[in-house]
């Protein structure tokens, strides 16, 4: 069965930096594109970015635009999501997730339970 | 960007009711949408694609409607286990935007 783990949350101060890692398990990263998607407390959802399955195409959301940077290891079935100048409002559970099918954006079938980033002094 | 909307924002029912939340695009999306179920302290679960197809082992209470910018999710005969909030999504244009979401309570 697919499953995705974060890791790498945390209290961190304002304008310092994070890395988030996304490890999968039971299957291979590699067909399929991999978003972040964030979840500030007691709020909706936000998609941050997604990296297409060759690692070729990157999107981000504007909210982090040049500050966030995402990355992928096919070798060790391993996504990454860099954030520099980190902001207060970036506070939020982080979720790795899948796209349901290989080479198309149709939606996120596997999820991983989420790591916490808090951004405070 | 595209902006979505949903509506109602919460609705409360009862068990066995017909529900159905709509979701409304900025601009045309064709039918890259997708339906998201959420419930506290938990990942979303993704309910459908591609506006209506439904997603493996997904009940069948659950359908999807719509194209365009106008889309609809349905609960046929709301359950228990189906106390949530759920979220459209875009998948047309990037970056992808979420719904804010709608509370289904009993």
């Amino acid at each position: 069965q697919e499953q995705l783990v974060e890791s790498g949350g945390g209290l961190v101060q304002p304008g310092r930096s994070l890395r988030l890692s996304c490890e999968a398990s039971g299957s291979t990263l590699s067909r399929y594109g991999i978003h972040w998607v964030r979840q500030a407390p007691g709020k909706g959802l936000e998609w941050v970015a997604l990296i297409s399955n060759n690692g070729n195409n990157k999107f981000y959301a504007d909210s982090v635009k040049g500050r966030f940077t995402i990355s992928r290891d096919r070798s060790k079935n391993m996504l990454f999501l860099e954030m520099a100048s980190l902001r207060p409002q970036d506070t939020a559970i982080y979720y790795c997730a899948k796209e349901a099918f290989s080479g198309s954006y149709y939606g996120m079938d596997v999820w991983g339970p989420g790591t916490m980033v808090t951004v405070s002094s | 960007d595209i902006q979505m909307t949903q509506s109602p924002s919460s609705v409360s029912a009862s068990i066995g009711d017909r529900v159905t939340i709509t979701c409304r695009t900025s601009q045309d999306i064709s039918r890259w949408l997708a339906w998201y179920q959420q419930k506290p302290g938990k990942a979303p679960k993704l309910l459908i694609y591609a506006a209506s197809s439904l997603q493996s082992g997904v009940p069948s209470r659950f359908s999807g409607n719509g194209s365009g910018t106008d889309f609809s999710l349905t609960v046929s005969s709301l359950q228990p286990d189906d106390i949530a909030t759920y979220y459209c999504q875009q998948a047309k244009i990037f970056p992808f935007t979420f719904g804010p979401g709608t509370k289904v309570e009993i």
